[in-house]
């Protein structure tokens, strides 16, 4: 089993709509949860993280972590052609050498 | 700031050749990080720095990689000797010590093609 998995997509939906983005992992040690995003022929970029469980919103973006599921999410409020990207989630774990990233969720947001 | 520079952004080589891939980090960061990313396997984190010295190496594929970081401003990455199967994009990216591997700024990475 992988230490985190992530439905590869890909996921297209209409302009507007909600987007639900998810990872699962496997090691409860996992306490940093982060997104990013990647452009098609660009480095992955930084979009949100969050420490242990809870929500954590950045305008339409909300980060949310289950840890008692293992599950984390990342909601995508009123999606828009420019967030079509692949979205990767990514985790630490507490002693800081336990790094795994998602292998990805491509979305493409259709006007 | 300029961000994390890679060079060269896109390099072709035959199959037994040396490849050097090089990276500045972010300037005030001090960890350094090296990833691999394939359509196959996706981005694989191969080795990491913190204050210039390897912290874990285990995701390095074999003894043909090797990564140095002789100063806090330059690391490179060799292939010796490359073969096919490491065609893929090689990113770099850096973060502070306060962000530690949370917060990482990733390079735009180098498109690799071993024939």
């Amino acid at each position: 089993q992988k230490e985190v998995e992530q439905d590869p997509g890909p996921l297209s939906v209409p302009e507007g709509a909600i987007v639900s983005l998810n990872c699962t992992y496997s090691n409860s040690a996992f306490q940093y949860f982060m997104w990013y995003r990647q452009y098609s022929r660009k480095g992955p970029e930084l979009l949100m993280y969050t420490y242990s469980s809870g929500n954590k919103e950045d305008g339409r973006f909300t980060a949310q972590v289950d840890k008692s599921s293992k599950y984390i999410s990342l909601f995508i409020r009123d999606s828009q052609p420019s967030d079509s990207a692949t979205y990767l989630c990514a985790m630490v774990g507490n002693t800081g050498n336990q790094f795994y990233f998602g292998t990805g969720t491509s979305l493409t947001v259709i006007p | 700031d300029a961000g994390v520079i890679q060079s060269p952004r896109h390099e072709v080589t035959e199959m037994g050749q040396e490849v050097t891939l090089r990276c500045k980090p972010i300037s005030g960061h001090d960890y350094l990080f090296w990833y691999r990313q394939t359509m196959m396997r996706g981005l694989e984190l191969l080795i990491y720095f913190n204050n210039n010295v390897p912290i874990d190496d285990s995701g390095m594929p074999e003894d043909r990689f090797s990564a140095k970081m002789p100063n806090a401003s330059f690391s490179t990455l060799k292939i010796q000797p490359s073969e096919p199967r490491d065609s893929a994009v090689y990113f770099c990216a850096s973060s502070s010590g306060t962000g530690g591997l949370e917060t990482q700024y990733f390079g735009p990475g180098t498109r690799l093609l071993v024939l």
